[in-house]
């Protein structure tokens, strides 16, 4: 079946430098892709995605790359913030399989030392 | 309502009860789906809305776990003579349409707790 993963369970950066959040997946089906953060006591809030004709978005603050040769994501965000401190899941969704909902991973818990 | 709305928010049940669990999800969204979460892992999939047809429910661990959607709006998770495993954070999200490729908006989870 699908698996997703991430290869730094955990992550400390200091305030002000940039995060790069790391995820392998393994179904090369995947066509679509997000990137979620988690605080605790809360639901994932979406922070952004991308489809697998593209290798490369970019939002507020923050970039997503998708390698499909290596079937690697990951999230990078610049000038890390206290706030930013939370988990991060990865999850893809493999369409053809006819199915809509998301494969997630454990998660990377991304600790911003102020 | 502006997002997913759950509840809820906690609840403590004996081993053997029914719980209910209610999910509104964003207004006008087709897509609807309950995740169910355990401590320090990510969400797994449980069952899927497209409106008031549960089109996916494999990811059910059980026949003691019921979802409906009747309306096609509200959805409640239903799980019956609960088990101490089944203590966990249920999620659910919501998506604007039937494409697979359109985000899914969470909720903050009903945190259940089976003593």
């Amino acid at each position: 079946g699908e698996s997703v993963g991430l290869h730094l369970p955990t992550l400390s950066v200091q305030e002000g430098d940039n995060s790069i959040i790391n995820c392998a997946y393994s179904n090369s089906a995947s066509d679509y892709f997000i990137w979620y953060k988690q605080e605790s006591g809360k639901g994932p809030q979406f922070i952004i995605d991308i489809r697998s004709n593209m290798d490369k978005r970019q939002g507020q603050r923050v970039t997503v790359l998708l390698n499909k040769t290596v079937k690697h994501l990951s999230l990078q965000i610049a000038a890390t913030q206290p706030g930013d401190s939370a988990v991060y899941f990865c999850a893809e969704n493999a369409d053809q399989t006819g199915a809509n909902n998301l494969f997630f991973g454990t998660g990377t818990r991304l600790t911003v030392i102020p | 309502g502006a997002g997913v709305s759950q509840s809820p928010r906690y609840k403590v049940a004996k081993r053997g009860q029914d719980v209910a669990l209610r999910c509104d999800p964003i207004s006008g969204h087709v897509s609807l789906f309950w995740y169910q979460q355990a401590l320090g892992q990510g969400p797994e999939f449980l069952t899927y809305f497209q409106n008031e047809a549960q089109l996916d429910k494999s990811g059910l661990p059980s026949d003691r776990f019921f979802a409906e959607r009747p309306e096609g709006s509200v959805s409640t998770l239903k799980i019956q003579r609960t088990q101490q495993e089944d203590s966990a954070v249920y999620l659910c999200a919501s998506s604007l349409n039937s494409n697979s490729n359109q985000p899914q908006h969470f909720g903050d989870g009903t945190r259940l707790s089976i003593l």
